[in-house]
C-alpha cells in the first residue's frame, strides 16, 4: 500500500524563525517520486519540488530546502527565516507504480506570525 | 503562460442534481488529472486521462465520470449529487505522464479549483 504521513497538522512560529515539516511515505516500489505543493488560502496547489526515488541529494532554493532520506523513508521541508507570506497549508505527496496518480498525505496548517 | 484554468469558480447544486466541471490545461500539456478536496483533507484522486483515454481511476462510484476533448481540455460529471460530494475540485495538467520513459512521472500543475457546495 502506498501512502503519505505528515504527522504535525498544525505548526505556528514567529517570523524570522526557521520550521521543518516532515514528511513520512511508504511504497514498495523502487521507483516512485516525491512532491511538495503549498496551498494558501486562495485554494491552488502550488508546485514547489519534485524528487525521483535514485536521487536522494538534498535541495535547496532560496529560503527552502528539502532533506530525502530513503533510510528513514523521509522528505523533510526546512523553510528558513519564515515569512508571513510562508502561511499556506503544505502537502507531501507521492506518485509511482507508473502511474500519474498522486498520493497527499492531510498536510501542515503553518501559521507565520509577525 | 496562461494556468490551468477551471470552470466554474463556486457552484451550489442541491442534492439528486448533476454538475459539470471544466478544466483546460497548460498550452502543450496532454494531460489532465481531477481530484477531490474535502475541506481539512489532502486531495483524492479520481481520474487521469490523456490523449482522450482513461488512464487511472480512484475509488470512486460510478456517478462520476469525466471525458477528454481533442484540445485536451476535460470534463468532470458528478450525477445524483450527495451532501457529501461538496468540496474543492482540483485540475490538474502534465505534459505527459510518461515522459522520459516508462518511469518517469511528470509534475502536475493545478487550477484554481471549483468550489461545489450540494445543499
Amino acid at each position: 500500500a502506498q501512502k503519505v504521513t505528515q504527522a504535525q497538522t498544525e505548526i505556528s512560529v514567529v517570523e524570522k524563525e526557521d520550521v521543518t515539516l516532515d514528511c513520512v511515505y511508504e511504497t514498495r516500489d523502487t521507483t516512485y517520486y516525491l512532491f511538495w505543493y503549498k496551498q494558501p488560502p486562495s485554494g491552488e496547489l502550488v508546485f514547489l519540488i519534485r524528487r525521483n526515488s535514485f536521487d536522494e541529494q538534498n535541495e535547496i532554493s532560496g529560503r527552502y530546502s528539502w532533506n530525502f532520506q530513503k533510510s528513514t523513508s523521509s522528505f523533510n521541508f526546512t523553510i528558513t527565516a519564515s515569512q508571513v507570506v510562508d502561511s499556506a497549508v503544505y502537502f507531501c505527496a507521492l506518485s509511482s507504480g507508473n502511474t500519474g496518480k498522486l498520493i497527499f498525505g492531510q498536510g501542515t496548517t503553518l501559521q507565520v506570525k509577525p | 503562460d496562461a494556468g490551468v484554468t477551471q470552470s466554474p469558480t463556486h457552484l451550489i447544486k442541491t442534492r439528486g442534481q448533476q454538475v459539470t466541471l471544466r478544466c483546460s490545461p497548460i498550452s502543450g500539456h496532454k494531460s489532465v488529472s481531477w481530484y477531490q478536496q474535502v475541506l481539512g483533507q489532502g486531495p483524492q484522486f479520481i481520474f487521469q486521462y490523456y490523449e482522450k483515454e482513461e488512464r487511472g481511476r480512484g475509488n470512486f462510484p460510478d456517478r462520476f465520470s469525466a471525458r477528454q476533448f481533442p484540445n485536451y481540455s476535460s470534463e468532470l460529471n458528478v450525477n445524483a449529487l450527495l451532501l457529501g460530494d461538496s468540496a474543492l475540485y482540483l485540475c490538474a495538467s502534465s505534459l505527459d505522464p510518461e515522459t522520459g520513459g516508462a518511469w518517469d512521472t511528470d509534475t502536475q500543475y493545478f487550477g484554481p479549483g471549483t468550489r461545489l457546495t450540494v445543499l
